[in-house]
């Protein structure tokens, strides 16, 4: 069973606090796919990463990084001097296999507030 | 920019009545998503689509719930009979799927579905 676990629901930091957003994640394909979306107040969804299983390097984009760990079937998501703008929805999600075409589970989000 | 379109962008409808909501994918994206989001339940996958062809449809009520893909450019979800419950955010998401390739999906600004 593919599944996506986001367990905190909503977060609250200071302006320019570091803050990190969990997902966990369970699947028993060999091959898969991680990604990250920011659904921002205005309703859209922003795709901001995506991970294949065999790649285990942390990956780091400006104020973000992302940190894979198949040990603990983790791919969690840190903000690094947080804004108002980061103020969002944050969404895991894990690619089912080739042959569910692609199908994506997405975790429940993180609400994430960025107090100034 | 190539981007996902969705139409309309909000709409407002009494029980009974019939709603379409039309989506234009990324030009040469072969997978299109329907993705419903509410409060309670979250982001629900609907239906999917690869090659125009339908491979899953098991999230939808079957009985007043129906997607097509009339062509490469055009995704619709149709629900007829509307009910209160159906009030939602519809989007739209495509994607590219290669061989064994998980590429990620882009989504549209959605489709805000209120029903009276």
């Amino acid at each position: 069973a593919q599944k996506v676990t986001q367990a905190q629901t909503e977060i609250s930091v200071v302006e320019k606090e570091d803050v990190t957003l969990d997902c966990v994640y369970e699947t028993r394909d060999t091959t898969y796919y991680l990604f990250w979306y920011k659904q921002p107040p205005s309703g859209e969804l922003v795709f901001l990463i995506r991970r294949n299983s065999f790649d285990e390097q942390n990956e780091i984009s400006g104020r973000y990084s992302w940190n894979f760990q198949k040990s603990t079937s983790s791919f969690n998501f840190t903000i690094t001097a947080s804004q108002v703008v980061d103020s969002a929805v944050y969404f895991c999600a894990l690619s089912g296999s080739f042959n569910a075409g692609n199908q994506f589970y997405f975790g429940t989000g993180t609400s994430l507030t960025v107090i100034p | 920019d190539a981007r996902v379109t969705q139409t309309p962008r909000h709409k407002v409808t009494e029980m009974g009545q019939e709603v379409t909501m039309r989506c234009q994918p990324i030009l040469g994206h072969n997978t299109v998503f329907w993705y419903r989001q509410t409060m309670m339940q979250g982001l629900e996958l609907l239906a999917y689509f690869r090659n125009r062809a339908p491979l899953d449809d098991s999230g939808m009520p079957k009985d007043r719930f129906s997607a097509e893909m009339p062509d490469a450019t055009l995704a619709t979800l149709k629900i007829q009979p509307s009910e209160p419950r159906d009030s939602a955010v519809y989007f739209c998401a495509s994607g590219l799927v290669l061989d064994s390739s998980y590429n990620e999906q882009f989504f549209g600004p959605g489709t805000r579905l209120t029903v009276l």
